[in-house]
C-alpha cells in the first residue's frame, strides 16, 4: 500500500513564477491538507479540502490556491513567487471522520526553492 | 503571542541517556497532543498522542500534558542512535485535522 505521494520531489522557480505541486493520498483517505515548513520551522497549515472543496485555510494569502479532484488527489498552486515561498510542502492525508488525526499520514514533501 | 512554543534548540544526548521535551500553547480549547518525529528529508510521522491531561507510555517514549498550566512534554528512556530527529509537538481541536505545530527540537544522539 503506497503512502502519501508527492510530486515533484525537488523543484527550483525564479520570482514571479507560478507552480503547481501535486499530492496523492494514502489508499482509503478523503482528505487532504497542505502544509509548508520553511527551514528550521514547524509546518504551518495552508488550507484542507474534502468532497472538492477548501473546507479551512491557515493564514495564507490567496496566491496560494488549491484543489482535489474526484479520486481525492490534490494540487497545490502558488503565483507569483516570492523568495519567502522557498520551504518544504508537504501533504497530508486523513479521514474526514477520525477526530483524532491518529490515522493521518504526512508525504516526504516538495522541497520548493525560489531564486 | 504564538498558539504553540517549543524551544528549537538542538540537543546533543550520550546514547541511553534520558531526552527531555517540552512545549507550551496558548489556546485552552486544544483536546488532542500530538507528538511527531522527523527524520531529514522526510515528513512528520506521528509517534504518540494523549487526550486532555495526564500521561501515555509506549515503550520508552512517555507523553505528558498539564492542560492547567498548557504543558506539554515527551520523555525517552534509554535513546538511542535511530532516535535521532526532530520532534514536533502539535495540540490540536477534537473533530479538527488542522494541526498547529511547534519549532521542533532537533536531537542528536551520540553512540
Amino acid at each position: 500500500d503506497a503512502g502519501v505521494t508527492q510530486s515533484p520531489t525537488h523543484l527550483i522557480k525564479t520570482r514571479g513564477q507560478q507552480v503547481t505541486l501535486r499530492c496523492s493520498p494514502k489508499s482509503g483517505h478523503d482528505t487532504v491538507s497542505w502544509y509548508q515548513q520553511a527551514l528550521g520551522q514547524g509546518p504551518q497549515f495552508i488550507f484542507q479540502y474534502y468532497e472538492e472543496e477548501e473546507r479551512q485555510r491557515g493564514n495564507f494569502p490567496d496566491r496560494f490556491s488549491g484543489h482535489q479532484f474526484p479520486n481525492y488527489s490534490s494540487e497545490l498552486n502558488v503565483n507569483a513567487l516570492l523568495l519567502g515561498d522557498s520551504a518544504l510542502y508537504l501533504c497530508a492525508s486523513s479521514l474526514w471522520a477520525d477526530p483524532t488525526n491518529e490515522k493521518l499520514f504526512f508525504g516526504s514533501g516538495t522541497q520548493l526553492s525560489v531564486l | 503571542q504564538k498558539e504553540v512554543e517549543q524551544d528549537p534548540g538542538p540537543l546533543s544526548v550520550p546514547e541511553g541517556a534520558i531526552v527531555s521535551l517540552n512545549c507550551t500553547y496558548s489556546n485552552s480549547a486544544f483536546q488532542y497532543f500530538m507528538w511527531y518525529r522527523q527524520y531529514s528529508r522526510k515528513g512528520p510521522e506521528l509517534l504518540m498522542y494523549t487526550y486532555s491531561s495526564g500521561n501515555k507510555e509506549d515503550g520508552r517514549f512517555t507523553a505528558q500534558v498539564d492542560k492547567s498550566s498548557k504543558y506539554i512534554s515527551l520523555f525517552i528512556r534509554d535513546s538511542q542512535p535511530s532516535d535521532s530527529a526532530t520532534y514536533l509537538c502539535a495540540p490540536q481541536f477534537y473533530g479538527n485535522n488542522r494541526l498547529a505545530f511547534g519549532k521542533g527540537n532537533q536531537v542528536v544522539v551520540i553512540p
